[in-house]
Order: C-alpha cells, then structure tokens, then sequence
C-alpha cells in the first residue's frame, strides 16, 4: 500500500526562522515524492520534485530512503511562504498519493 | 497559454439530485486526473483517464460516481443521488506523460455542496 503522511496540520514560525515540513511515505518501491503549495485564492501547483534535486523559492527536500522521508526545508521564512502544503507520492502508478497537508502561517 | 478549467466553479445541490462537473484539460494533454479535496481526508484520488480510456477507477468511492470522457479532451464527473458526506471540492488535473517530466497542472477545482 501507497500513504504518505504530514504529521503537522498545522506550522507557525516567526520571519526569518528556519522552517522544516515533515512528510514520511510507505511504499515497497522507489518512489517519486513531490511537494505541492496552494497559497489563498490560489490553484495547486508543484512546488519541487525529488528527482529534480532543485531549490524552489528557497526551499529544498532531500528523499531519505533510509527513513522513508521527504522533509521540506527553508533556511529562512519568509511571509509569502504561507500557503498548505502537501507531500505526495507516485508509485508504480500514475496517480498521485497526498499526504493531508500543513498549514504553513508565517508570523511576521 | 490555456490553463485547466473546471465549470462550475461552485454547486449547491439538494441531497438525491444528481450532479455534473465538468473539466477541461490543457490542451495536447492525454492524461486527466480526478481528485477530492475534502475537510479532514486531504487530497484522494478518484480516477485517471489516458485518451477516453480509464486505467485506474480504483478511487471512485461508490457505484454513484462516474466519470467519462470524449475527444481525448473534457471530461465529466458525475455522482448520482448525491449524499452529504459528497460534499467536497472536486479537482481535475492534466499531464503529459510522454514529455519526461509528466508534471501534473490542476484546475481552480468545483466546491460541491450537497445540502
């Protein structure tokens, strides 16, 4: 079976802080792990992808097949930043698999 | 260009009715993905379509939803007799898999409400 899961609903830092959305997926295979930001108003769009190994408006993610872990991370929040973010997982399949998401707020 | 659009972009029904959503995919896209974002569940997968074909129905969640689609382009859902717990926002997402990177681009969604 396919799950990814964001332990977080719900993340509020400060501007300035680093900040660090946790997503752990199960799956037997190797998997491709995205991360999607829907910021207000706004439709879904693919924030980065593991295979990518880019940095996306500053925000990087490193697949841990170890952990069976993809955790986002910025060095530094910034207030647009706010916005729900999900994980994802492609499997074998092309469907994609989403984790319930984070709220991201970012005090200023 | 063209992003993908989804009408109606809201839906109040009555419980039993039947209702329609309708998307329409980036053009030159042949896959076309139906998701439920609802409170408390996240994002599910409903079903996927390449071409008009339908390789993985396996998230449609009861015999009252079906979805169909025509031209290789728009695609309709459609849930029958409606029940409270179909209220959800319905999004339609696009690919093109055979472009190596087979990005996923997703529409404003239809915010269904079943009263």
């Amino acid at each position: 079976a396919q799950r990814v899961t964001q332990p977080e609903k719900l993340l509020s830092v400060f501007k300035g802080a680093p900040v660090e959305l946790k997503c752990n997926y199960s799956y037997s295979g190797s998997p491709e792990l995205f991360w999607y930001v829907q910021y207000s108003r706004q439709r879904l769009q693919l924030l980065l992808r593991h295979i990518s190994r880019e940095s996306i408006k500053g925000f990087t993610a490193d697949l841990n097949k170890g952990e069976t872990s993809f955790h986002l991370k910025k060095p530094f929040a910034q207030e647009e930043d706010s916005a729900m973010y999900y994980c994802a997982l492609r499997g074998g399949a092309q469907k994609l698999v989403f984790g319930q998401g984070t709220r991201l707020t970012i005090n200023p | 260009g063209a992003g993908v659009s989804q009408s109606p972009s809201n839906k109040v029904t009555e419980k039993g009715k039947d209702v329609e959503l309708r998307c329409d995919p980036i053009s030159g896209h042949t896959a076309l993905y139906w998701y439920r974002q609802s409170l408390g569940q996240g994002l599910e997968f409903l079903i996927y379509f390449q071409g008009n074909s339908a390789p993985d129905k396996s998230g449609l969640p009861s015999d009252r939803f079906s979805a169909e689609r025509t031209g290789g382009s728009v695609s309709t859902l459609t849930i029958q007799r409606t029940q409270q717990e179909d209220s959800a926002v319905y999004l339609c997402a696009s690919s093109f898999p055979l472009a190596g990177v087979d990005e996923q681009y997703f529409g404003p969604g239809t915010r269904l409400t079943v009263t």
